[in-house]
């Protein structure tokens, strides 16, 4: 079975600083998708980043960056230059698109507090 | 841009109570999902649908069913509401294939509280 496992509950940084979020998985595929998403305060849960197991590069977006372990079957998300907003739970996901329906396959999150 | 709706923000109900979860999608996507959101268990996945008519069980699919008659409708039923039914229930749509990103769009989340 496929697992996702997020092993720090909470987190905290302070602004302006850097943050890494760490998710580790477990899969026999070697095709498969992996995701970071963002829910703050109003519950609206937002895609941050995504990333293919078969690209190479790890995916970036803006201050948002992945390190992308695929033997070790490891996705962490790096925040650089963390803002107020940037105060979310932030889940790990993983997608196989063997399995039907595109489901998705979360981890237990991790709440982060950015502090001014 | 991409919307997905639901029903309610918040809502109560009685032990026993039959109660309907409703999501609306207007991006066209076949493929439609029910979670459940509680602390220290992430999401979890109760029912998800991929075509009208056709509905596949979850992981914790018990207590629960669901209705999708429209392509951009997806219900989730609690026949008989239990206390251990309270949490945060959240609609997702996506659409799979060739091309295809795979990002699914969450709904705002009902906080169903059962007493």
């Amino acid at each position: 079975a496929q697992t996702v496992t997020q092993s720090q509950p909470e987190m905290s940084v302070q602004e302006a600083e850097t943050v890494t979020l760490s998710c580790t998985y477990d899969t026999s595929e070697s095709n498969y998708y992996l995701f970071w998403y963002k829910q703050p305060p109003s519950r609206q849960m937002i895609l941050v980043i995504r990333q293919e197991a078969y690209k190479q590069q790890n995916a970036t977006e803006n201050r948002f960056s992945v390190n992308f372990q695929k033997a070790a079957k490891s996705f962490s998300l790096k925040i650089s230059d963390s803002q107020l907003g940037d105060t979310a739970m932030y889940f790990c996901a993983f997608m196989s698109p063997y399995n039907q329906g595109g489901k998705l396959i979360f981890g237990q999150g991790t709440e982060l507090s950015v502090k001014p | 841009d991409v919307k997905v709706t639901q029903s309610s923000r918040y809502l109560v109900k009685r032990t026993g109570e039959k109660v309907f979860l409703e999501c609306v999608q207007d991006m066209d996507h076949e493929n439609m999902f029910w979670y459940r959101q509680d602390p220290g268990l992430g999401l979890r996945l109760i029912y998800f649908s991929y075509d009208v008519k056709m509905k596949e069980k979850g992981d914790i699919p018990e207590g629960y069913s669901v209705s999708r008659e429209k392509k951009e409708r997806f219900s989730l039923i609690l026949e008989s509401a239990s206390t251990n039914q309270t949490s945060m229930y959240l609609c997702a749509s996506t659409v799979t294939g060739t091309g295809a990103s795979y990002e699914q769009y969450f709904g705002p989340g009902t906080r169903l509280t059962v007493t």
